[in-house]
């Protein structure tokens, strides 16, 4: 699995845009980019994906470079509900898809 | 709640106690995982299923561990002779996989929080 970089942490006020960066230098051609969020003392919960166009949904946006080496995930308007652990992870999805490898993840504080 | 539900959410036991953890996925979800994570920490990929078959253990899984999902549903994981090093929290999540499917998500539980005295 491909190595990333995420900044320890960020802080975000509420109804502004949160842009976590991911640094996924090494991602291999069919290794997608998935992001996971961990509120405190829930579950991980899946968020977006993608593969090396744009992708949005209902809870954020994904920006991946033409080169796919970073990626950044959008939360165009942050609540305090959004205070979580963000978790950047390649994966080469498919069927084989299987163990998802989280790294330290960035810690944001959405703040009023 | 993401329908993924963990028995018991909370277990404090004495070192060298055996322990058991069970999880109970999504219905109709075909694969099943389980991982740990310590304080700070993000998850640690322990072991997965698909229906019964566990198809790949982490070198983490050392020989005290052991899974099961005999019908292809719910799981458990034991841990035999605990250590203090295995106080952490135990995640299961579940997602359904099949032909033609090339992407399912995860869906995690709350997990379990293992103390061990």
């Amino acid at each position: 699995d491909a190595k990333t970089t995420q900044p320890p942490s960020m802080d975000c006020a509420e109804g502004r845009a949160a842009n976590l960066p991911c640094n996924h230098s090494t991602i291999s051609g069919n290794e997608y980019v998935y992001w996971y969020r961990q509120i405190h003392s829930q579950g991980p919960q899946y968020i977006i994906h993608g593969l090396k166009n744009n992708e949005t949904n209902e809870m954020a946006s994904l920006i991946i470079t033409e080169d796919r080496k970073s990626s950044t995930l959008i939360l165009p308007h942050a609540t305090l509900r959004d205070t979580a652990v963000y978790y950047c992870i390649p994966n080469a999805g498919g069927t084989s898809y299987g163990k998802l490898t989280f790294g330290q993840g960035t810690i944001l504080t959405v703040h009023p | 709640d993401t329908g993924v539900s963990q028995d018991p959410r909370h277990k404090i036991t004495k070192r060298g106690q055996n322990v058991t953890f069970r999880c109970d996925p999504i219905s109709e979800h075909n694969r099943l995982y389980w991982y740990r994570q310590t304080l700070g920490q993000g998850p640690e990929f322990l072991t997965y299923f698909q229906n019964e078959a566990q198809l790949e253990k982490s070198r983490l899984l050392s020989d005290r561990f052991s899974a099961e999902r005999p019908k292809g549903s719910f799981s458990t994981l034991e841990i035999q002779r605990t250590e203090q090093g295995d106080s952490a929290m135990y995640l299961c999540a579940s997602s359904l996989v099949g032909i033609g499917k090339s992407f399912r998500e995860q869906y995690f539980g709350p997990g379990t929080r293992l103390t061990v005295t």
